[in-house]
């Protein structure tokens, strides 16, 4: 089982749609959680931590599920700006403990 | 202004050959980073280091060596390449405030060796 698993996609939604990503983690010791937001061809950015209690920035909601050892993220009113490959991060204790996911592709369409 | 810099953006060289990848930060953080992306997209850490540790994680290769001058840079020197070198390095450091954790990542380099 990886590390950090990911649905590859790729989502393709228009715009204005409600569209889910989930993400499951092995080790349950992991300590922080996040999503970023890679571009083709482009940088890792972060798009939002993962709080226990969940949160919400925006359109975004992210969620975290200890017992099932899951994160997912919501993005609601979809943009064609949110195309993307969005990765899940799981983080333990130390400085390089941190794994990715391979990313879900989301391709918003007009 | 870029926060995470890195050079070069490309690097084409030949198996055998030893070549640094640059990466300065201004953002005053203590804790850099050194990434690999491969072709299938993974990206796995390779280094992290601060004024008073460098964690190597054990699956990278010794002719891999990240250098630190200053708190600001941290190069990463690669020996003798081999045609499974040829990826996207990222270099990244670390904000911490008040327990959150965030890195910020710089454009990469994109490293072929033919």
């Amino acid at each position: 089982r990886k590390e950090v698993e990911q649905d590859p996609g790729p989502f393709n939604v228009p715009e204005g749609a409600t569209v889910a990503f989930n993400c499951t983690y092995s080790n349950s010791a992991s300590q922080s959680f996040f999503w970023y937001r890679q571009d083709c061809r482009k940088e890792p950015k972060l798009l939002m931590s993962v709080y226990s209690s969940g949160n919400e920035d925006g359109r975004f909601t992210a969620q975290l599920n200890r017992a099932s050892q899951y994160i997912s993220l919501l993005i609601r009113d979809s943009k064609l700006s949110d195309s993307a490959t969005y990765l899940c991060v799981v983080k333990g204790y130390n400085n390089n403990d941190m794994r990715f996911g391979a990313g879900t592709r989301l391709t918003v369409k007009p | 202004d870029t926060a995470v810099s890195q050079t070069p953006k490309y690097l084409v060289t030949q198996m055998g050959n030893d070549k640094s990848i640059k990466c300065e930060q201004n953002l005053g953080h203590d804790t850099m980073y050194w990434y690999k992306q491969d072709s299938k997209k993974f990206l796995k850490i390779m280094f992290s280091y601060n004024n008073k540790e460098l964690i190597i994680n054990e699956t990278v290769p010794n002719r891999f060596s990240p250098k630190s001058p200053d708190k600001a840079h941290l190069n990463l020197h690669i020996n003798s390449l081999e045609l499974g070198d040829s990826a996207v390095y990222f270099c990244a450091s670390r904000k911490r405030t008040g327990g959150r954790f965030e890195q910020y990542f710089g454009p990469g380099t994109r490293l072929t060796v033919t």
